[in-house]
């Protein structure tokens, strides 16, 4: 079983609005990390935010939030206020004991 | 603090010869890991070393195979190069990979295309 799955290959979005990029995990062990990283087309993988699997409260970073629903075993990415330098690959990932794992990404395009 | 480096950026080969990446951690960074990133196949785990032994491994054949030297510099070596091994080489560093928090922070990767 793929223990992240990214299920939007691409999205677009407009400038100035919100946007929700998905991320279900999967895992049996109760402690876990979930981050999100961004790639512009650069090459370079740009660490975004993280949360925790015991951390109560959603982790914000700036215009990134990460809705973090346990339950269902989800991590969606909240980018609030879109602006063009946000086109970019946004790979979910996560952190179980010493590995990790990353998801199939999904490219994001803001359009002015 | 400076960052990832990874040298070199670029680099052209030939099919059947041999390659040597390089990766330089973050200061006080511990873990070095190593992934390919295709278009086709996307980002794919290498290797992860820790105090200079190799702690986990991805699927590759033995081509591939890396170090981790004392001071936590990191090498991959990709042996009788193949065509599909064009790619982007990411390096990732982390103080640990073993406490929750620890977060992977990339270098800017090595493209390798090989002819």
């Amino acid at each position: 079983a793929q223990k992240i799955t990214q299920t939007q290959p691409g999205m677009f979005v407009q400038e100035k609005e919100a946007v929700t990029l998905d991320c279900t995990y999967d895992t049996s062990d109760p402690s876990y990390g979930l981050f999100w990283y961004k790639q512009p087309s650069s090459g370079e993988m740009i660490f975004l935010i993280y949360q925790g699997s015991y951390d109560q409260q959603n982790a914000t970073e700036g215009r990134y939030s990460l809705n973090f629903q346990k339950a269902r075993k989800s991590a969606n990415l909240v980018i609030s206020a879109s602006q063009l330098g946000d086109s970019a690959m946004y790979f979910c990932a996560m952190r179980e004991a010493n590995k990790f794992y990353f998801g199939s990404g999904t490219k994001l395009n803001v359009k002015p | 603090k400076a960052g990832v480096t990874q040298t070199p950026r670029y680099l052209i080969k030939t099919r059947g010869q041999q390659v040597t990446l390089s990766c330089s951690p973050i200061s006080g960074h511990r873990s070095v890991s190593w992934y390919q990133q295709t278009p086709g196949q996307g980002l794919q785990f290498l290797f992860e070393y820790f105090s200079e032994t190799q702690r986990n491994k991805g699927n590759f054949p033995g081509r591939f195979s890396g170090r981790q030297f004392s001071n936590s510099r990191s090498e991959m070596n990709v042996s009788t190069l193949e065509l599909g091994d064009s790619a982007l080489y990411l390096c990732a560093s982390s103080p640990l990979l073993t406490a929750t928090r620890d977060t992977q922070y990339f270098g800017p990767g090595t493209r390798l295309t090989v002819l």
